[in-house]
């Protein structure tokens, strides 16, 4: 079946550096791949949505200029914290859908990626 | 896409089967209910979605009301690495553009 990776799975970072999270669609070709962020003990919410060859579309809230992503093949899609803080600290997910598969409409998730700014 | 609302929490003896809930009495013809379980510290897992008939696979089955206003999804015989948080989404499924939006979703607590 479809596979997500995600690199890192965790990590630590300074305050004020940048951290690249990586999103790859392992055996399948992506246009278009979704980021979420969850906080402990609450639900994933939704940042933005990664487009192939094309801006991303960001969520009402969601700094664009502080979570910036890219998405410049159909197998890997990126998000940077640029600036991190402590407030980023958090889990992130990203998901993809195979488009060739016959549940066409499902979403495959990556791991995970703890960040954790001290 | 039309909001869920689903149980906080539920506990279910291992071995037996859990009944999890959700109600989307706002959903629209095209929307699809899906379901995703997370386990702790980890992304979430498909399970299993349908769009008015009953659906079975591997996992679990599900049950859709005749008007669509809600659903249940039934883990035949739940084991202990069932306990995970189960959302339940409705989504416009032949648009591959839509977004997935979770709600708050219920945590199973499978004892033994």
């Amino acid at each position: 079946g479809a596979v997500v990776s995600q690199h890192p799975s965790w990590v630590i970072c300074k305050s004020g550096t940048s951290v690249k999270i990586e999103c790859r669609s392992l055996d399948f070709q992506a246009t278009t791949m979704f980021w979420y962020r969850q906080f402990p003990k609450q639900s994933l919410m939704l940042m933005a949505t990664s487009n192939e060859g094309s801006k991303a579309t960001y969520e009402q809230g969601v700094e664009k200029d502080k979570f910036l992503i890219n998405h410049a093949s159909l197998t890997l899609s990126t998000l940077t914290v640029t600036s991190a803080h402590p407030e980023d600290s958090s889990f992130y997910i990203c998901s993809a859908r195979d488009l060739g598969a016959s549940g066409a409409n499902v979403l495959t998730f990556g791991a995970g990626s703890r960040l954790t700014v001290l | 896409d039309a909001k869920t609302t689903q149980p906080t929490s539920m506990d279910c003896a291992e071995g037996r089967a859990a009944n999890l809930p959700c109600n989307h009495s706002t959903i629209s013809g095209n929307e699809y209910v899906y379901w995703y379980r997370q386990i702790h510290s980890q992304g979430p897992q498909y399970i299993i979605h349908g769009l008015k008939n009953n659906e079975t696979n591997e996992m679990a089955s599900l049950i859709i009301t005749e008007d669509r206003k809600s659903s249940t999804l039934i883990l035949p015989h739940a084991t202990l690495r069932d306990t995970a948080v189960y959302y339940c989404i409705v989504r416009v499924g032949q648009n591959t553009g839509n977004q997935f939006y979770f709600g708050t979703g219920t945590s199973l607590t499978v004892i033994p």
